[in-house]
């Protein structure tokens, strides 16, 4: 596609519940990075893609949050049992570069809420 | 480990005045240095980056940033500011180390600019 694409662009949930953001990078992109960014914050680095090789999970908060792209493009992460302190934008992005370069194209991102 | 730090939360300034946001960063090691920008209701883009050579490097509208490594600092500057430019600013830095790399990306500043 021409650029990254999040979905749900928002999305509410009740404490505990799970839920699944769906990110689709640009076509060809190798690499693929997700962010959570709070509110009045800057993004915070959660998992990084190379192809479908998860290569660096280290920011990934607790082991309620999983991240896959199984074929290499569209990315899914999972949050389960949803927490108050989830509510964040997250953030996908994509580069073609096979190597961190920093240069990365980012979707609008997906708003959740969790009461 | 890498940090960035921008100094202010919030510039207001009036169009056509000159406007600077600062950001400083702290790393042993070489380092890359951006500025992306997040208009309203839209994705991160990359304003400019620094990755070797001249000091002072320009972006896309006019902006342009310097590199000084005795100070370990990026800020973004530009001569003459249009309503246009109003959204938040962030530094980004990706510190080359062993243990592999991340982009860091700093707290951001707001811009509002005034008629």
């Amino acid at each position: 596609g021409a650029g990254v694409s999040q979905s749900p662009r928002y999305k509410v949930a009740k404490r505990g519940q799970d839920v699944a953001l769906r990110c689709d990078p640009i076509s060809g992109h190798v690499s693929l990075f997700w962010y959570q960014q709070a509110l009045g914050q800057g993004p915070e680095f959660l998992t990084y893609f190379q192809n479908e090789a998860q290569l660096d999970k280290s920011g990934l908060p607790s082991d309620r949050f999983f991240a896959e792209r199984p074929e290499g493009s569209v990315s899914t992460l999972k949050i389960q049992r949803t927490q108050q302190e989830d509510s964040a934008v997250y953030l996908c992005a994509s580069s073609a570069q096979p190597r961190i370069t920093g240069e990365l194209f980012f979707g609008e991102g997906s708003r959740l809420t969790v009461l | 480990a890498q940090s960035v730090t921008q100094l202010d939360s919030q510039v207001p300034v009036f169009e056509e005045a000159p406007v600077e946001l600062r950001c400083n960063y702290s790393s042993s090691v070489s380092v890359y240095l951006f500025w992306y920008v997040q208009y309203p209701n839209q994705g991160l883009q990359l304003l400019l980056k620094y990755l070797s050579g001249s000091t002072l490097v320009k972006g896309i509208n006019g902006f342009e940033a310097e590199f000084n490594k005795s100070q370990t600092s990026f800020h973004l500057r530009k001569p003459s500011v249009h309503i246009s430019d109003t959204a938040e600013y962030f530094c980004a830095v990706i510190a080359f180390k062993a243990a592999g790399n991340k982009l860091t990306f700093g707290g951001g500043t707001r811009v509002l600019v005034k008629p």
